[in-house]
């Protein structure tokens, strides 16, 4: 069974700070991992999309690195912005294309 | 990417009833997710819903409690029945796109309180 584990869980910075989240995973026979955000009570939004075969996806002050062999990726945020305060979820695709997600890490940046 | 709109967004329910949340995709897609989200927990999957066959469900989910309609290629929907409180979740529908190599999108998510 796949296990997912994300740390920390939660973290708080000061606005301009650089954000280091990570994610770890039990089974490395995976098809993809994708990395999502998801503000309170609402529902997901995607941030980044990683292929197995990949080693890393960039979009704007987002990047996203995937080490399958060791079973980690890494999701960093460039000088984060209040707006960037919310919960970061890293789901893992199965070879049977179901989803399995990490707790989160909830991400709080102070003005 | 696809566009799925979910209804209701949010729903106040007493307990002994049941709630049926719609999943409305603006493609056609082979498969459709039904995942629910625990307060303070993260998303865990209850069902695959497949059109013209019956929805596959995970451990710990019935097809009593959590049936699942799928009529067409860009339809869903997931009832929960004889709702109690421990059943107040957010629900949400979920699509893969085989043109984005199975990217993942998500529902706005419904909140359901049963009181």
């Amino acid at each position: 069974k796949q296990e997912v584990t994300q740390i920390p869980a939660a973290l708080s910075v000061p606005e301009g700070e650089n954000l280091v989240l990570n994610c770890s995973f039990t089974d490395s026979a995976i098809y993809n991992l994708q990395w999502f955000r998801q503000d309170p009570g609402k529902g997901l939004t995607s941030l980044l999309l990683i292929q197995s075969s990949q080693r890393e996806q960039t979009s704007g002050r987002l990047n996203a690195s995937l080490d399958k062999s060791s079973g980690r990726s890494t999701l960093y945020i460039a000088a984060s912005q209040p707006g960037d305060s919310a919960t970061y979820l890293c789901a893992v695709v199965r070879d049977d294309y179901k989803l399995s997600f990490g707790a989160g890490t909830t991400v709080t940046v102070r003005a | 990417s696809a566009v799925i709109s979910q209804k209701p967004s949010r729903d106040i329910c007493q307990r002994g009833t049941s709630l049926t949340i719609q999943c409305q995709v603006d493609s056609q897609v082979t498969m459709m997710f039904w995942y629910r989200q625990q307060p303070g927990q993260s998303l865990t999957l209850i069902a695959t819903a497949n059109q013209g066959s019956e929805a596959t469900y995970e451990s710990g989910f019935v097809i009593d409690k959590f049936p699942i309609s799928r009529p067409n290629l860009t339809f869903s929907t997931l009832t929960v029945s004889n709702m109690s409180p421990e059943d107040s979740s957010i629900y949400l529908c979920s699509v893969d796109l085989p043109e984005t190599n199975y990217g993942y999108t998500f529902g706005s998510g419904t909140r359901l309180t049963v009181v």
